[in-house]
């Protein structure tokens, strides 16, 4: 069974300064896609950045950049030059290639601090 | 040009009433979702369906029924409400390609009291 796990139930960050969050998957596919999304306090769900399996490059989009590690099944986002408008509920999720289906895990609250 | 919208945002109704949410995306999308998100944030996926066919349907109270006219709508109401229904309720819909990331609607909050 596909399982997304998010062990920091929480994080803080200096404005300006760089946060990572970590996710961890479990799965037995090869070919897949992974996710994070923001969450802010407005409730709307917001896509972050996406992965590709089968790429080795680690995806970018601006501040936000991943480390995916394949290997080890390791997908963590890192928030560089923090923001206020960071802050926010950031949950990571995995799709297998085959089907419409999305593993969120349980979410990590990020607090900015000024 | 909203992509995905549902309606009501806000719903506070009272135990054992019958309601509906809405959702409609024009994006051309052809898959459809309902999640459920808790006090704790959770998301748990309820339904799916992939141009008005039921293709997942988690382990949800037979009080919850979907309805897809078409590819486009995805409703879902919700028979003899309890307290424990209260959550947030997403909308969202995706491409049926692998890899298509989600889209979300605003979320409809209720509140069963």
């Amino acid at each position: 069974a596909q399982t997304v796990t998010q062990s920091q139930p929480e994080m803080s960050v200096q404005e300006a300064e760089t946060v990572t969050l970590s996710c961890t998957y479990d799965t037995s596919e090869s070919d897949y896609y992974l996710f994070w999304y923001k969450q802010p306090p407005s409730r709307q769900m917001i896509l972050v950045i996406r992965q590709e399996a089968y790429k080795q490059q680690n995806a970018t989009e601006n501040r936000f950049s991943v480390n995916f590690q394949k290997a080890a099944k390791s997908f963590s986002l890192k928030i560089s030059d923090s923001q206020l408008g960071d802050a926010a509920m950031y949950f990571c999720a995995y799709s297998p290639n085959t089907g419409n289906q999305f593993y969120f895990g349980t979410g990590t609250s990020l607090t900015v601090i000024p | 040009d909203t992509a995905v919208s549902q309606t009501p945002k806000y719903l506070v109704t009272q135990m054992g009433n019958d309601k509906s949410i809405k959702c409609e995306q024009n994006l051309g999308h052809d898959t459809m979702y309902w999640y459920k998100q808790d006090s704790k944030k959770f998301l748990k996926i309820m339904f799916s369906y992939n141009n008005k066919e039921l293709i997942i349907n988690e382990t949800v109270p037979n009080r919850f029924s979907p309805k897809s006219p078409d590819k486009a709508h995805l409703n879902l109401h919700i028979n003899s409400l309890e307290l424990g229904d209260s959550a947030v309720y997403f909308c969202a819909s995706s491409q049926a390609q692998g890899g298509s990331p989600l889209h979300f609607g605003n979320g409809t909050r209720l509140t069963v009291t």
